[in-house]
Formats: C-alpha cells, structure tokens, sequence
C-alpha cells in the first residue's frame, strides 16, 4: 500500500513569493493534516480535513496561508505571499477517520526555505 | 489544554545498550490517546504504537517496549540492545478526540 506523498521535496523561494505544497493521502483515508516541523521542535498542526471540509483551522494564518482539498483526496497548501519565517518542514498525514484517536500516517514533508 | 513533556533533548547510547526515553503528558481529558512516533536523518515520521488511557497494559515489539503509567501521566519508551539503526528522534504525542481536539499535541522529541 502506498504511503502519503507530498512534492515537492524541497522547495527554494526569495521571500514574498508564492509556493505550493501538494498532498496526495493515502486510499481510504479520509481525514487529512497538515503540520509544520520547526528546527528542533515537534509538527504543529496548521489544519485538518474531514474529507473535503476544513474542520479545525484555528492555527492556519490566513493572511498568507490557504489549503484546499478538492474532491475529498489530494490537498494544495498555498503559502503568498512567503516570509523568512515561514521557513520550515511541511508535513502531511493522514488517517482513516476521526474521533477514536486513529494513528496517523506522516508523507517525507516538504523542505521550505525562503531567503 | 495538552501539552506532551519530553525532558531528554539528546541521549548517547553504546550500541547493545538499553535506553528509555521519557514521555510526561497533560490532559483534563479521560479519554486520550498516546502515540509514539519515530523520525529518522530522511525526516519522515514512522508511527511505532499508539495506546488508549484505558489500557495500562506494558507492550513490548521486538526490542521495543512502553511502559504506560496514568498515575504519573507518563508513557515512556524502552529500547533494549540499541543498534545503530535506532538513530532518530522520537516524539511523544497526545491526542483527546472527544472535545474535537483530534490533532495530535507533539512533545518536542528525544534524539538518540
């Protein structure tokens, strides 16, 4: 069975630019996380879908950031535009279902720097 | 609010060496969910066990063992004969779905 992938790897922007991330699940799996990895530090959630719904955004900046998830599988997470901060890991994950603490599945993340 | 404690920034360990790495959590949640997950150099993080709070019972896979205990909030993890591939950091993880709060609440990992 396939895992969660996410392109690309690495990503490499000048500051105030725009980037996207790009998810795709695993089968079946219905909820979808998006997390940001600091150096040193634990993810950090940035946003849950159950299924194409965004049901907990509350940590998403929504000045600058934005996700979608079309159609209930693959997900986009846009970030513009981008700010020396916002260099990070990207993660996604997935996981069956919700409310019964389901594991969740975690893509290689996406490597940001802005510069 | 949850927050996941885990002391141990960095442990060295001799290869063949036992290690236990400490996970102290917080929750006003009865119901919860621990997680131990494992993030090596390529940086993808591999789910090694997940355990509700009414289950108390140690588990043990292999070389790996955790010790749950409610009474000390604390779910520690146990590697017996440590090889070289067991270089990562480990996170500790916290989740109480029944208030909505399904995200998981990350310790901030032990590198060994």
């Amino acid at each position: 069975e396939a895992g969660v992938v996410q392109s690309p790897r690495y990503k490499i922007i000048e500051k105030k630019q725009p980037v996207a991330f790009w998810c795709n699940p695993i089968s079946g799996h219905n909820t979808l996380y998006w997390y940001l990895q600091n150096l040193g530090q634990g993810p950090e959630l940035l946003i849950r879908y159950e299924n194409e719904e965004a049901v907990d955004d509350s940590q998403l900046p929504k000045d600058r950031f934005s996700a979608e998830r079309l159609k209930g599988v693959d997900s986009t997470l846009k970030i513009q535009p981008a700010e020396l901060g916002d260099s990070a890991v990207y993660l996604c994950a997935s996981s069956l279902g919700s409310g019964r603490g389901y594991e969740q599945y975690f893509g290689p993340g996406t490597r940001l720097t802005v510069t | 609010a949850q927050k996941v404690t885990q002391a141990q920034t960095e442990i060295s360990v001799v290869e063949k060496e036992d290690v236990t790495l400490d996970c102290v959590y917080e929750t006003r949640d009865t119901t919860y969910y621990l997680f131990w997950y494992k993030q090596p150099p390529s940086g993808e993080l591999v789910f090694l066990i997940r355990r509700n709070s009414f289950d108390e019972q140690n588990e043990i896979s292999g070389r790996y063992s955790w010790n749950f205990q409610k009474s000390t909030s604390s779910f520690n993890f146990t590697i017996t004969a440590s090889q070289v591939v067991d270089s990562a950091v480990y996170f500790c993880a916290l989740s109480a779905p029944n208030f909505g709060n399904e995200k998981l609440t990350f310790g901030t990992g032990t590198r060994l």
